[in-house]
Order: structure tokens, then sequence, then C-alpha cells
């Protein structure tokens, strides 16, 4: 079967550094992404690695290892706006299949 | 122009009314996506269209309909919802996986609610 499991719940401080996990059970896949979901909006592409590894793009990092069966998110700097679900998605043959989300909620 | 419209925002609906769910985007994608999304959960695919042509069905019930008329167009026509079916219905583009594009851009949703 095809699984993504994710923290349901995170909570950070302003300012600070948070790493948000997924691990998944499939193999075969082109790449894992991560996307951001505000409250009442749509999801957003955050970043995607095809390889393992560190992919920066500004305040987000993502890592991948597939021999891990693992990935993550690592936002910096963290800012209230930040708060809102954050989903990995493993893309496969012609979709994308979505992890079960993960609530990060800022504290000032 | 990067943005994927959806109407309407917000859709009231008894379970025996027709009404259809619309999405357009003018990026050039070739794929195009419905997805069905319930609260506090992550968005469920429903249909991929490629070139226009449904490629993939997630054994989504008969009584919802999809239909790309054009390559800027898709569509979702409901028929005979239940209640269960009230959800955030995300439409999404994306160009082909041959150009090694693997990004989805979605629109802002349509709220159903079947009463």
């Amino acid at each position: 079967g095809q699984s993504l499991e994710q923290p349901s719940e995170v909570t950070a401080v302003e300012g600070a550094i948070v790493q948000i996990n997924c691990t998944y059970q499939t193999s075969g896949f082109y790449g894992l992404s991560w996307y951001q979901q505000h409250d009442g909006g749509a999801p957003t592409f955050l970043s995607y690695n095809a390889l393992d590894g560190l992919e920066e793009t500004g305040r987000f990092s993502s890592f991948l290892s597939r021999s891990d069966s693992y990935g993550y998110l690592l936002l910096q700097e963290l800012q209230m706006k930040d708060s809102a679900s954050y989903f990995c998605a493993l893309e496969r043959a012609s979709k994308i299949i979505f992890g079960s989300g993960t609530r990060l909620s800022i504290r000032p | 122009d990067t943005e994927v419209t959806q109407t309407p925002k917000h859709l009231v609906m008894g379970m025996t009314n027709k009404k259809s769910l619309k999405c357009e985007q003018h990026m050039g994608h070739r794929a195009m996506y419905w997805y069905k999304q319930k609260a506090k959960k992550p968005p469920e695919l429903m249909f991929v269209y490629s070139y226009e042509k449904l490629s993939i069905n997630e054994s989504v019930p008969s009584r919802f309909s999809p239909e790309c008329p054009n390559s800027s167009l898709l569509n979702l026509h409901l028929h005979a919802l239940q209640p269960e079916d009230s959800a955030l219905y995300l439409c999404a583009s994306s160009q082909d996986r041959a150009s090694g594009s693997y990004e989805q851009y979605f629109g802002p949703g349509t709220r159903l609610t079947v009463t």
C-alpha cells in the first residue's frame, strides 16, 4: 500500500526552528513534495526532493532519504504566518498522494 | 498568470439537484486534477485528466462526473449527491510529467454542502 505518516500537531515559538517529519511505505516514486495549507485556503507548493539530500528554499528546507523511507520539512525563523497545515506528498505515476498532514501552531 | 480559478466558491445543493463545479487555468498546463478534502484531512485524489483525456479515476462514485471541454477548462458534474459528499472540492493543474514538472497549482476550492 501507499501511506505517508506525519505528526498530527506541532507547536513552536516565533523565531525558532521546527522540523516536520514524514515517513512513507512505498517505492518507485519520482519525488517527495511539501505543501502548505492555511485554514480556508488552497494547498500551495513549498519544496520538492527528487534525490536524496537537502533542498533549501529561503526559510524552508526539505530533506529526503530513500534508504530510510523518510523525509522532513525544516522551517527556520518561524513567523506567525507560518501557522498552517503542512502535507508531504509522494509523486508517483501521474498523481500525488498526500500525507496525513501536520498542524503547525506558532506561539509568540 | 499562475492562477487556477474555481466557481462557485460555495454551493449548497439538495440530494436531488444537479449542479456543476468549474475550474479554469491559463498556464498551458496539460494535466488537471479534482480532489476532495474533508475538514482536517489531506486532499484525496478523485480524477486526473492528461491532454484532455481522463487518465485516472480513483474509483469515484458515478454521481460525480468529470468533463474536460478543452485544455483550460475542467468541470465536475454533480447529481444525486449524499450528505457525506459535503467537502471542499479542489481543482489543480500541472505541466505534463515529461517536461520534468512536479508542482501542482491549486485553485481556492468550492465549499460544497449537500442537504
